[in-house]
Formats: C-alpha cells, sequence, structure tokens
C-alpha cells in the first residue's frame, strides 16, 4: 500500500536559521503531494502542494519540490519565524486505484527567538 | 467564505456509550472526508463521500461506526459502542472538485474525544 515517511521530531531551530523538513513516499503512479500545517489549538491547513514531477510547490517562504527518482518532496525555508512553530504533515493522493490519502505522522518544529 | 464547522469541540464519554460528531464542510464543496488523528499520528481516512455517495469505506470499522451524508452537505459520524481506543481527534475535510482526494483539501478544526 502507499505510505509516507517523515523524519522525526521535533525540530528546534534558532530564529532565521534554515530548515528542512524530510519526507519520502511510496506509491504506484503518480501521485499528488502535499505539506499540512497544524499550527496550536487549529485544524491542518494546506500549505502547498505538487502535482506532478519536477514540480514546486511554494507559500509564505516555503518550498518543496516532487522528486520522482528519489521519491521525495523534502519541505525548505530559507529563514524561520517564531510564528512557524507548528505541526508540519506531509501526504499524497494516489494517481488511481484508490482513493485513500496517505498523511504521514507529522513533525513538530519549534523556533525559538 | 466560511471554513468546515465541527461540533462538538470536545467529548468525554465512557466505554460502550455512543457518540456523533457534526461536520458542515464549505458551501459547495463536493467531496467530505473523516479522519481519524491518534495522538502522535497523521491522519487516517475512515470514509469518503462524493456528494452524498459513498466513495470509499474500506479503513471504517463498520461493526461500530458509521456516517452518512444526507442531501451532500452536512455530515454526521457516530460511533456506537465507544471503545478506549477511539480516544482520537476527528477531523473532517472538504475539497471542490469532484477529482478527490487530489484537489487539496480543508480541514475543520476537529473534535477531540476522550473515551473513559
Amino acid at each position: 500500500g502507499n505510505s509516507v515517511t517523515q523524519m522525526e521530531g521535533p525540530v528546534t531551530l534558532s530564529e532565521e536559521a534554515f530548515l528542512t523538513i524530510n519526507c519520502t513516499y511510496t506509491a504506484t503512479g503518480y501521485p499528488s503531494l502535499f505539506w499540512y500545517v497544524q499550527y496550536p489549538g487549529e485544524g491542518l491547513q494546506l500549505l502547498l502542494k505538487a502535482t506532478k514531477a519536477d514540480d514546486k510547490g511554494s507559500n509564505k517562504g516555503f518550498e518543496a519540490t516532487y522528486r520522482k527518482e528519489t521519491t521525495s518532496f523534502h519541505l525548505e525555508k530559507g529563514s524561520v519565524q517564531v510564528s512557524d512553530s507548528a505541526v508540519y504533515f506531509c501526504a499524497l493522493s494516489p494517481s488511481g486505484g484508490s482513493y485513500i490519502p496517505t498523511f504521514g505522522r507529522g513533525t513538530s518544529l519549534i523556533v525559538h527567538p | 467564505e466560511a471554513g468546515v464547522a465541527q461540533s462538538p469541540r470536545y467529548k468525554i464519554i465512557e466505554k460502550r456509550q455512543s457518540v456523533a460528531f457534526w461536520c458542515n464542510p464549505i458551501s459547495g464543496h463536493a467531496t467530505l472526508y473523516w479522519y481519524q488523528q491518534i495522538l502522535g499520528q497523521g491522519p487516517k481516512l475512515l470514509i469518503q463521500f462524493q456528494n452524498n455517495g459513498v466513495v470509499d469505506d474500506s479503513q471504517l470499522p463498520k461493526d461500530r461506526f458509521s456516517a452518512e451524508r444526507l442531501k451532500g452537505v452536512d455530515s454526521t459520524l457516530k460511533i456506537q459502542p465507544a471503545k478506549l481506543e477511539d480516544s482520537a481527534v476527528y477531523l473532517c475535510a472538504s475539497s471542490a472538485r469532484t477529482s478527490g482526494p487530489r484537489e487539496a483539501q480543508y480541514f475543520g478544526p476537529g473534535t477531540r474525544l476522550t473515551v473513559l
């Protein structure tokens, strides 16, 4: 079946540091890939997405590139802020067959001033 | 545009009791999802509706869980009887197009269920 693996957290950084959260997936065909963010006390919200190989999703200074050859969709940001502290979820939606979206376990990011 | 609404936000029940959760998706969204999120894990899909029909319920424990989406709008998820392992956050999400999960999903705030 499909699966998503994220790096374990928490990831603890100082403000303005560079962020990478690793995400790899297992799926047949060409799934769509997503990053969702969950701020404390709130629901999940879409951060960015990519629907085909080599696509780059970007939003609010975050970026992720769909790498088919390495089955990866790593999340990056050049300079994090305290307000980026949240839990980040990598997810995939299959391209055919099962309609079941699959989420990773989430990675907690803590940014200190 | 109003977001996905869920109620209640919190619920505490004893095992073997029943409980129901309500979800109102974003207006016009055809697809509605219910997820179970156990502490420390990612959301797990329970059931997906497109309009008022079920697209996938393969991961719904049908001996105790049921869900319906009357008139293709609001939805309710019921657990009867509840077990200790049902303690989790229940998330509702919706998406706009009929292409289903390849579209971005919009999530509600969730209902935190504690079974004692």
